[in-house]
């Protein structure tokens, strides 16, 4: 069965730094491409950042650009989102999702999320 | 502001066919396939159609999806109380990132 659990989250200052982590099993994490998605409070999904199989290849959305850093060691199932510089504005849950291999851009599992709070 | 545009809420009866919308443009579901998530209260998004109008393995064929030129639509025929939930619409862009609607508040009166 397929599992993401993310962790690292935590309350931040403004301009702190912060280190997400998503442990995958249950399948050949090598194999997908995998994403990034953040729900500020009460509010809509959105997508944060894509990096493909290799890692060769790296998306971020314009608000996280430059602040953010997807990254991924095969060798231990994982996902990381360094983020930097952080903002009231990056308060939000964080969720990995995994992209299916048989659709375009689609999240076919989710972990539970972690929350981030960037408050002083 | 989102850019995908869904309206915020959307309401029905136990029964009934309720129709939600995904607008965008001719970078997004224009050029690429349309997915569309279910968010139940207090979990995480899951899966609902994907390629426009493909359901994956275990979703009801109550919902369904379809897209017409820079547009897009999620039905759910035979509402039923578990149904509420927020829905969101997905798509490529071609400024190379993923981007969501702001979601639907579907409501089971």
């Amino acid at each position: 069965e397929v599992h993401l659990v993310e962790s690292g989250g935590g309350l931040v200052q403004p301009g702190g730094s912060l280190r997400l982590s998503c442990a995958a099993s249950g399948f050949t994490f090598s194999s997908y491409e995998m994403n990034w998605v953040r729900q500020a409070p009460g509010k809509g999904l959105e997508w944060v950042s894509y990096i493909s199989s290799s890692g060769s290849t790296i998306y971020y959305a314009d608000s996280v650009k430059g602040r953010f850093t997807i990254s991924r060691d095969n060798a231990h199932n994982s996902l990381y989102l360094q983020m930097n510089s952080l903002r009231a504005e990056d308060t939000a849950v964080y969720y990995c999702a995994r992209e299916s291999g048989s659709c375009s851009s689609c999240f076919d599992y989710w972990g539970q999320g972690t929350l981030v709070t960037v408050s002083s | 502001q989102s850019v995908l545009t869904q309206p915020p809420s959307a309401s029905g009866t136990p029964g009934q066919r309720v129709t939600i919308s995904c607008s965008g443009s001719s970078s997004n579901i224009g050029s690429n396939t349309v997915n569309w998530y279910q968010q139940l209260p207090g979990t995480a998004p899951k899966l609902l159609i994907y390629s426009n109008s493909q359901r994956p393995s275990g979703v009801p064929d109550r919902f369904s999806g379809s897209k017409s030129g820079t547009s897009a639509s999620l039905a759910i025929s035979g509402l039923q109380s578990e149904d509420e939930a927020d829905y969101y619409c997905a798509a490529w862009d071609d400024s190379l990132k993923k981007v969501f609607g702001g979601g639907t508040k579907l409501t089971v009166l």
